[in-house]
């Protein structure tokens, strides 16, 4: 049964420190590795997927890698915010599978 | 930008009452889904559909749950006998295929309060 853990469950930082945030993931066999960004009390905004063919992806200031064997995501942010403060959450998608499987979140503060 | 929508953004509802959660996915997409959140908890997956018929559904998504696509941009989430367990934060997802690699995206939620 996959099961998904994302590591530290809290972070507070100061503004302008780069981050990053862990994600494992127990069984290999996965189609695809979403990251979200979830504020408190609001929906689910997706921030990169990776495919299970690719090793990172990119958008702004984000850089998600995966390592699919070793069963591993990382979420890296550059020069963090306070704009960034929010819970970020992984999913992974298995393979012949409709689903995504979250882990239970890393909440981030940033402060000035 | 397109994005899924849901009503109503909160619900309160008395247990034994039936619930119909509502959803509008983006307009060219054919996956759709239901998560849900208990407070504190992880999201769970709930269910998806294609071509009008469930697609999965997890072990949640008991007799008492059930799902429709009345026409053609609604998608919805019936309970039929809420209990107190089932308050939770209710999402709704869609993907424009399943491909393997299509991101879904994901409404607002509804939060529905069971008492």
């Amino acid at each position: 049964k996959q099961e998904v853990t994302q590591i530290p469950a809290a972070l507070s930082v100061p503004e302008g420190e780069n981050l990053v945030l862990n994600c494992s993931f127990t069984d290999s066999a996965i189609y695809n590795l979403q990251w979200f960004r979830q504020d408190p009390g609001k929906g689910l905004t997706s921030l990169l997927l990776i495919q299970s063919s690719q090793r990172e992806q990119t958008s702004g200031r984000l850089n998600a890698s995966l390592d699919k064997s070793s069963g591993r995501s990382t979420l890296y942010i550059a020069a963090s915010q306070p704009g960034d403060s929010a819970t970020y959450l992984c999913a992974v998608r298995p393979g012949n599978t409709d689903k995504l499987i979250f882990g239970t979140g890393t909440r981030l503060q940033v402060f000035p | 930008e397109p994005e899924v929508t849901q009503t109503p953004s909160h619900q309160v509802t008395q247990m034994g009452q039936e619930v119909i959660l509502r959803c509008v996915p983006i307009s060219n997409h054919l996956y759709f889904y239901w998560y849900r959140q208990i407070l504190g908890q992880k999201v769970e997956f709930l269910v998806s559909f294609y071509n009008n018929e469930i697609s999965e559904k997890s072990e949640i998504f008991d007799d008492q749950f059930s799902v429709e696509r009345p026409d053609g941009s609604n998608f919805t989430l019936k309970i039929r006998s809420t209990k107190l367990e089932d308050s939770a934060m209710y999402f709704c997802a869609s993907s424009e295929t399943l491909a393997g690699q299509e991101t879904q995206y994901f409404g607002p939620g509804t939060r529905l309060l069971v008492l």
